[in-house]
């Protein structure tokens, strides 16, 4: 079935550093990718989303590739800052009927100064 | 300013008893979504809506009930509330199937169930 997994954490990384937190999928479909982020006290929120194969999407320096023969979609960022710390979740749209989305399991994101 | 708003924020139950959970958009979308979240699994669809009136059976329904009174209001109903269900429950909306849709996601409610 229809399955998505990403980077267990927690990540703790220093600030200025790279980040990059794997994503990959299991699925027949062609599924439109997303990006959500969590801060502490609040619902998740969208950081961007991908619809087509091999296009990028970015949003306050983090992208990612939706790279089909890969199955993957993993988020980069260059040089994290402390206000980036937060639960990063990876989610796909396998069905376009229903609009459900799937989500990883989160990973903990914390930067520190 | 669209919004999804949750409440109660915090509620504590007992075992046995029944707990609602409420859930308002202003977003004008006509799918509504709950998921609870927990540690290690992420975030895991419990019913859904795609408008008022309908419920649909989501990936963890066992337990939970679910009512769409309006386009506006979407209720999660623990009839027997157990331990199990502790969690932080998220309700979101979304505008549609479309394969652009993003949900928008309340602000969650904190349940513990003793």
């Amino acid at each position: 079935g229809d399955s998505v997994t990403q980077t267990e954490g927690p990540v703790t990384l220093s600030e200025g550093t790279s980040l990059t937190v794997n994503c990959s999928y299991e699925t027949k479909q062609y599924p439109t990718l997303f990006w959500y982020v969590q801060y502490p006290g609040e619902g998740p929120q969208l950081l961007f989303k991908v619809p087509k194969a091999n296009e990028k999407g970015s949003n306050r320096g983090f992208e990612a590739t939706y790279n089909k023969e890969a199955t993957s979609f993993h988020l980069q960022k260059a040089s994290v800052q402390e206000s980036d710390s937060a639960v990063y979740y990876c989610a796909l749209r396998f069905n376009t009927n229903t609009g459900k989305l799937t989500f990883g399991d989160g990973t903990v994101l914390t930067v520190k100064p | 300013e669209a919004a999804v708003t949750q409440s109660p924020r915090n509620k504590v139950a007992v075992t046995g008893g029944k707990v609602t959970l409420s859930c308002n958009q202003t977003n004008n979308h006509n799918n509504m979504y709950w998921y609870r979240q927990d540690t290690g699994h992420g975030l895991r669809l419990i019913h859904y809506s795609y408008g008022a009136g309908s419920t649909e059976k989501g990936d963890i329904p066992d337990g939970y009930k679910a009512s769409r009174p309006s386009q506006e209001n979407f209720s999660l109903i623990l009839e027997l509330a157990t331990p199990s269900q502790t969690s932080v429950y998220f309700c979101a909306s979304g505008d549609g199937t479309g394969g652009n849709a993003e949900q928008f996601f309340g602000p969650g409610t904190r349940l513990t169930v003793l």
